[in-house]
């Protein structure tokens, strides 16, 4: 297995512009989320999603939309980025299993948004 | 807003000694878990521990919860320089949703 893959691994964006960042797991894992991370902070979650068709907001949803149309793939999209959301993203997911609250990790996309 | 906090925000240590990184939040949990970032990399997650437990091991790691306290603690014995890394915990609520919550981390630094 892959895990939970990101793409594209760093991306430089001027402000106003949109892009869609990937995240794909082949764990069948039901639960995926996207977190941000600052500098020296921890991470904050952005939105969530507990299956196929079902998502929500986290802490810090402004400014991004999701879709989860399949069980695989969580994009996240920045609509008209701002400097504020440079950032490092993190996609993760898990699954109702034995270890129902274990999060498997992406290893992240690092924005820049000039 | 920071659901946990960790102490101290940075250690340096000798290799052989042991670590000791500290954890508290704010609200009641269903449980809280302990995860490890090497540096530029993503999140690993290492060990879970429930409101009902108290203590857990895994390998070289010890992890504490005091409910009462609303804190948790996690050892690393006999400390290896491939320990270097930051160290988060994360609680999830009792209620709602799955999903987790961050403190702002530990960083480790393991001197060879």
């Amino acid at each position: 297995n892959a895990g939970v893959t990101q793409t594209p691994k760093f991306q430089v964006l001027k402000t106003g512009q949109s892009m869609t960042l990937q995240c794909a797991q082949d764990m069948n894992h039901e639960y995926m989320s996207w977190y941000r991370q600052d500098p020296g902070m921890g991470l904050r979650l952005i939105h969530y999603s507990v299956g196929a068709g079902i998502t929500d907001q986290g802490e810090v949803p402004n400014g991004y939309n999701v879709s989860r149309s399949t069980t695989e793939d969580f994009p996240l999209r920045l609509l008209s980025a701002a400097p504020s959301q440079t950032s490092v993203y993190f996609c993760a997911s898990s699954s109702s299993g034995t270890a129902p609250d274990t999060q498997y990790f992406g290893p992240g996309t690092r924005l820049t948004v000039l | 807003s920071q659901q946990g906090e960790e102490d101290p925000q940075a250690l340096s240590i000798q290799e052989g000694e042991n670590a000791t990184m500290n954890c508290s939040y704010k609200t009641s949990i269903n449980n809280l878990q302990w995860y490890r970032q090497n540096s530029g990399r993503g999140l690993v997650h290492l060990i879970l521990i429930r409101s009902n437990e108290r203590e857990k091991h895994s390998g070289r790691l010890r992890v504490t919860l005091d409910t009462s306290k609303k804190s948790s603690s996690l050892l690393i014995t006999a400390s290896r320089a491939a320990d270097t890394a930051s160290y988060f915990c994360a609680t999830r609520r009792d209620t709602g949703r799955r999903a987790l919550t961050f403190g702002s981390g530990t960083r480790l630094q393991v001197q060879p």
